[in-house]
């Protein structure tokens, strides 16, 4: 597609449900990455695809976060027992070639906890 | 751990000016820098990339420079308009691909 696509765009989810978020990254991007901002505070990394795999998990907050790429292409953000310390919003980006491109974000997916 | 330190948190200028946005970092080992504007409820639209081999980038009347070796970037603006209102954010890439943020500077240019 012509951009990083992102959904749902608005969530509202009540404590204790599990949640996915999806992003439907540039076609032709092997680099996929999940961020996630909350309310005041900058930009989190969370979780690094190249392909399929994700070489770097690092930023996963707890083991109730999760993801998956498949076919190179759509990512999928898992969150389970959502607590309301995970409302924020949750940017995916895709890239190229990180060093020749930069990075292009999706809008985002505002997730609320309840 | 790489740090990312963006000066100042907020702004409000009249329209018109010139003005400057800063950054530092502290790991002048970093594959490329770039510059996003982020609009309220919205994502990040990229501004300007800088390689680490280059010293700066240009695009209208936006001008990023680099200076590696002292962990610094500034963002430059000329003749700012209230549509440049927004929030500006740093970031930095490293051998770890993914990229480090600052904490942003929030701009308000005053009609």
């Amino acid at each position: 597609g012509a951009g990083v696509s992102q959904s749902p765009s608005n969530k509202v989810t009540e404590k204790g449900k599990d949640v996915e978020l999806r992003c439907d990254p540039i076609s032709g991007h092997t680099a996929l990455y999940w961020y996630r901002q909350s309310l005041g505070q900058g930009l989190e990394f969370l979780i690094y695809f190249q392909g399929n795999s994700a070489p770097d998990k690092s930023g996963l907050p707890s083991d109730r976060f999760s993801a998956e790429r498949t076919g190179g292409s759509v990512s999928t953000l898992t969150i389970q027992r959502t607590q309301q310390e995970d409302s924020a919003v949750y940017l995916c980006a895709s890239s190229l070639f990180p060093g020749d491109r930069g990075y292009t974000f999706g809008s985002g997916t505002r997730l609320t906890v309840v | 751990k790489q740090e990312v330190t963006q000066i100042p948190a907020a702004l409000s200028v009249p329209e018109g000016e010139n003005l400057v946005l800063n950054c530092s970092f502290t790991d002048s080992a970093i594959y490329n820098l770039q510059w996003f504007r982020q609009d309220p409820g919205k994502g990040l639209t990229s501004l300007l990339l800088i390689q680490s081999s280059q010293r700066e980038q240009t695009s209208g009347r936006l001008n990023a420079s680099l200076d590696k070796s002292s962990g610094r970037s500034t963002l430059y603006i000329a003749a700012s308009q209230p549509g440049d209102s927004a929030t500006y954010l740093c970031a930095v890439s490293g051998g770890a691909q993914k990229l480090v943020f600052g904490q942003g500077t929030r701009l308000t240019i005053n009609p």
